[in-house]
């Protein structure tokens, strides 16, 4: 499949902090995008979604910004809190709504 | 129902064992996934069905690995005589809307199985 990775595998933050989690997709015919938060025991949770026409989407403390240019996307978290640890994964969808290619995932440990 | 229900939660089977997987999505999802997601790793697509109709299954690792929606509602995943590299957990999703580009899923908490 196509390449999507994260730069940080393992991001820990102190609680009250702000969080910024990368990807990097291989992919310049990708556009659609979507970051999804994975709790231990649980099926993949949707948080935000972005199309390749907009650079930034803003949603509740969380916002994506992508930048074609580079081929990267990021999550940032505002305020982070104890139940916003999980692993997130950002999917990359190749003009093909039914294939989403997902990264491997960046666990995010917010400290109390 | 409120969400996607699979079943069951947790399979160990025997090596070479047959094992079938369930998913029940949201009702009058359109659009159902199976993905697999192995330890550490990000879910991998394995088949999408739309209704009832297989449209892709492209992602299946081998002739091993079976599905089917026959009233457009219920999948199962069949793996036939399995294997220890097919340990995972295997996630169903489903959505409503069709079409390119605007697809969000809504996972189920996915299916562990462990082949000794």
């Amino acid at each position: 499949g196509e390449s999507v990775g994260l730069h940080l595998p393992t991001l820990s933050v102190q609680e009250g902090d702000n969080s910024i989690i990368n990807c990097a997709y291989s992919n310049s015919a990708s556009d659609y995008f979507i970051w999804y938060k994975q709790e231990s025991g649980k099926g993949p949770q949707f948080i935000i979604d972005i199309r390749s026409n907009m650079d930034k989407r803003q949603g509740q403390r969380v916002t994506v910004l992508l930048n074609k240019t580079v081929k990267h996307l990021s999550l940032q978290i505002a305020a982070t809190q104890p139940g916003d640890s999980a692993v997130y994964f950002c999917a990359e969808n190749l003009y093909n709504f039914n294939k989403f290619y997902f990264g491997s995932g960046t666990k995010l440990n917010v400290k109390p | 129902g409120a969400g996607v229900s699979q079943s069951p939660r947790y399979k160990v089977a025997k090596r070479g064992q047959d094992v079938a997987l369930r998913c029940d999505p949201i009702s009058g999802h359109v659009s159902l996934f199976w993905y697999q997601q192995a330890l550490g790793q990000g879910p991998e697509f394995l088949t999408y069905f739309q209704n009832e109709a297989q449209l892709d299954k492209s992602g299946l690792p081998s002739d091993r690995f079976f599905a089917e929606r026959p009233e457009g509602s219920v999948s199962t995943l069949k793996i036939q005589r399995t294997q220890q590299e097919d340990s995972a957990v295997y996630l169903c999703a489903s959505s409503l809307v069709t079409g390119v580009g605007a697809n969000v899923l809504t996972f189920g908490a996915g299916s562990r199985l462990t082949v000794l």
